[in-house]
């Protein structure tokens, strides 16, 4: 089957600490991976994508690289923010039917400052 | 620009009551939407997805004389629950779609049934 598995959270980092949010995922064929995040009070916004394996997604000092050798999307980030603090989801489309997305349970990251 | 909005924010309704949140794309086309309904401290579980003039197709679990959905345009599509119970109590959030890897969520819907 799909699915999504994330870091249990939550996570609580200092202002400028390194961060990495684990996710692996388990997909039949060839499924393109995301980092949504949702910020409080509002909707899931796409963070970033990639859509084949060695492919790296980055967005706003985000990064994360599809590897599926270890089927691993990890995200990470070198330096993070107060303004960072939010849900952060992986997510995978399968790719057979447009937008069927299957995500992980989320991870709450709060930056102190 | 691809804003998608839900209505209500929020709701409280009494056990057998029905309950109807709107989704809208407010500055697109979505040849497609979504519905899912999210637990505390768990995934976003898909619902059901719905195309513009044609029935929706649910997930398996997901009874769709419960849970009915219409998609009347390609701006709105609306999700009843029919004869609530506490256990429907969650949040609910819509997504629409525009394009391939585009989907845009709506800010979620937490239903309350008392």
């Amino acid at each position: 089957g799909n699915s999504v598995t994330q870091m249990e959270g939550p996570v609580t980092l200092s202002e400028e600490a390194f961060l990495t949010i684990n996710c692996t995922y388990t997909a039949t064929g060839y499924p393109s991976l995301f980092w949504y995040v949702q910020y409080p009070g509002e909707g899931l916004q796409l963070l970033l994508k990639a859509t084949k394996a060695d492919d790296k997604g980055s967005n706003k000092g985000f990064e994360a690289t599809y590897r599926k050798e270890t089927t691993s999307f990890h995200l990470e980030k070198g330096s993070v923010q107060v303004s960072d603090s939010a849900v952060y989801f992986c997510a995978l489309d399968r790719g057979s039917t447009l937008g069927r997305l299957y995500f992980g349970r989320g991870t709450q990251l709060t930056v102190w400052p | 620009g691809a804003v998608v909005s839900q209505h209500p924010s929020r709701v409280i309704c009494k056990s057998g009551t029905s309950v109807k949140i709107e989704c809208r794309s407010l500055d697109f086309q979505a040849t497609t939407m979504f519905w899912y309904r999210q637990f505390p401290k768990k995934s976003l579980m898909l619902m059901a997805t719905s195309n513009e003039g044609s029935k929706a197709t649910y997930e398996q679990g997901v009874e769709k004389d419960k849970f009915l959905i219409n998609h009347a345009s390609l701006t709105l599509s609306t999700l009843t629950v029919t004869s609530a119970h506490p256990e429907d109590s969650s949040f609910y959030i819509c997504s629409a779609s525009r394009a391939a890897y585009e989907q845009y969520f709506g800010p979620g819907t937490r239903l309350t049934v008392t």
